[in-house]
């Protein structure tokens, strides 16, 4: 099993629609987690990190199951602008990250 | 957020010489610093954990002698693909950690081995 996974997508949505993806990690010792956002041949840029009690920011909202070892991140009111690949990371010990393969979302008009 | 530059952005090289791929975090210090690798359509691959002042640990499958790592102060470190391959063509991305964890990624730099 990977230590990260991510089902890849694409997924493809109108605008101002709600999206939501799931990342499952396989190390229960896992300390603090994240998603990226990664434009076309560029580099990912934090988009928030993800807290126990979950954590909201404007239209994206990330939650944590440690129970079930997953993080998701929820989209709403979806933009074109939003077209990206989605990554998770989870960093083990020593913060040491590892990140997802990515999931891909389509907004189209 | 924190700023991490790259540099070059680009290169474009013949196979057999070597590339150096410079990292630097430019408003804070950076205690650790990683490489990645990211071929197209895939995930990013850490390559190599840096860390000011000490050895890079290498992650499994990486050739330390292929891609040597020197992190001499706390706001640059730097990559060299010795002997590079077409094979070795890929996108390199640098992140640099501040002290709340948080990764700063460099804008990366595509590497094209002819």
């Amino acid at each position: 099993r990977k230590e990260v996974e991510q089902d890849p997508g694409p997924f493809n949505v109108p605008e101002g629609a709600t999206v939501a993806f799931n990342c499952t990690y396989s190390n229960s010792a896992s300390q603090s987690f994240f998603w990226y956002r990664q434009d076309c041949r560029k580099e990912p840029k934090l988009l928030m990190s993800v807290y126990s009690s979950g954590n909201e920011d404007g239209r994206f909202t990330a939650q944590l199951n440690r129970a079930s070892q997953y993080i998701s991140l929820l989209i709403r009111d979806s933009k074109l602008s939003d077209s990206a690949t989605y990554l998770c990371v989870v960093n083990k010990g020593s913060y040491i990250p590892t990140f997802g393969r990515g999931t891909s979302l389509i907004v189209h008009p | 957020g924190a700023v991490v530059s790259q540099h070059p952005s680009r290169v474009i090289c013949k196979s057999g010489t070597s590339v150096k791929i410079e990292c630097r975090s430019l408003d804070f210090q950076a205690t650790t610093m990683f490489w990645y690798r990211q071929f197209p359509k895939k995930s990013l691959m850490l390559m190599a954990t840096s860390n000011e002042g000490s050895k890079a640990t290498y992650e499994q499958g990486v050739e330390k002698d292929k891609f040597l790592i020197n992190h001499a102060s706390l706001t640059l470190s730097t990559l060299t693909v010795t002997s590079a391959h077409p094979e070795d063509s890929s996108f390199y991305i640098c992140s640099a950690r501040d002290q709340y964890v948080e990764q700063f990624f460099g804008p990366g730099t595509r590497l094209t081995v002819l």
